[in-house]
């Protein structure tokens, strides 16, 4: 089955600053690559995904970048800010084959020093 | 409004005592799932449903059943609990199956003594 490494497992950065998560997978079949942020005591809720066929999307100061040969892709927060700070996960998932599970890392917990 | 509700939030119970933990979308979404969350794993697929009556197994699935008899409804049971099946549950739904935004839960914390 699908393995995704993610890391690092906490990142403390200034407020203002950029942050980068970084996630790797092992199923060269997967095509979907979401990203979640998972406040404290909250639900885990979509920030930004990105399918195969695409190497790279923005929305505001996210952006997700991907790298099929090399079977990782990163989260970059841009100024960051005090709200910023939660657990974020990055998942893969292959539909072919008639699967369709989701395998999520094991989380980064991003810290918005002041 | 749109939702994935979860019945109960929090609940202890004891070794070998049978729980059902309910979820019930309103999104008509055909695929469901069900998530563990501990400190350090991050969150683990239990089962999945592609469609009524369409379940499979995730990464976890040893000690849990589902069963998927109407689109809404997607319960999870454990028949016979135990200590280390304590954790921090999620079920979500997607319209998208495994490809598409993921509607979490707001969890159900179960403590099994």
């Amino acid at each position: 089955g699908e393995n995704v490494e993610q890391h690092p497992s906490t990142l403390s950065v200034q407020e203002g600053d950029s942050a980068v998560i970084k996630c790797t997978y092992s199923d060269s079949a997967s095509n979907y690559f979401p990203w979640y942020k998972q406040e404290l005591g909250k639900r885990p809720q979509l920030i930004i995904d990105i399918r195969s066929n695409v190497g790279e999307k923005k929305d505001q100061r996210i952006a997700v970048t991907l790298n099929k040969t090399a079977k990782h892709f990163s989260l970059h927060i841009t100024e960051t800010q005090p709200e910023d700070s939660a657990v974020y996960f990055c998942a893969a998932s292959d539909s072919g084959g008639g699967a369709d599970g989701l395998t999520f890392g094991k989380g980064t917990h991003l810290i918005i020093q002041p | 409004e749109a939702q994935v509700t979860q019945n109960p939030r929090y609940l202890i119970t004891v070794t070998g005592k049978k729980l059902t933990v309910t979820c019930s979308q309103n999104m008509n979404h055909e695929y469901m799932s069900w998530y563990r969350q501990d400190p350090g794993l991050g969150l683990r697929q239990i089962y999945y449903s592609m469609n009524v009556e369409v379940t499979d197994k995730g990464d976890v699935p040893e000690g849990y059943k589902v069963s998927r008899k109407e689109k809404r409804n997607f319960p999870l049971i454990l028949e016979s609990p135990s200590p280390n099946q304590t954790s921090l549950y999620f079920c979500a739904s997607s319209y998208s199956g495994g490809v598409g935004i993921q509607y979490f839960g707001a969890g159900t914390r179960l403590s099994v003594l």
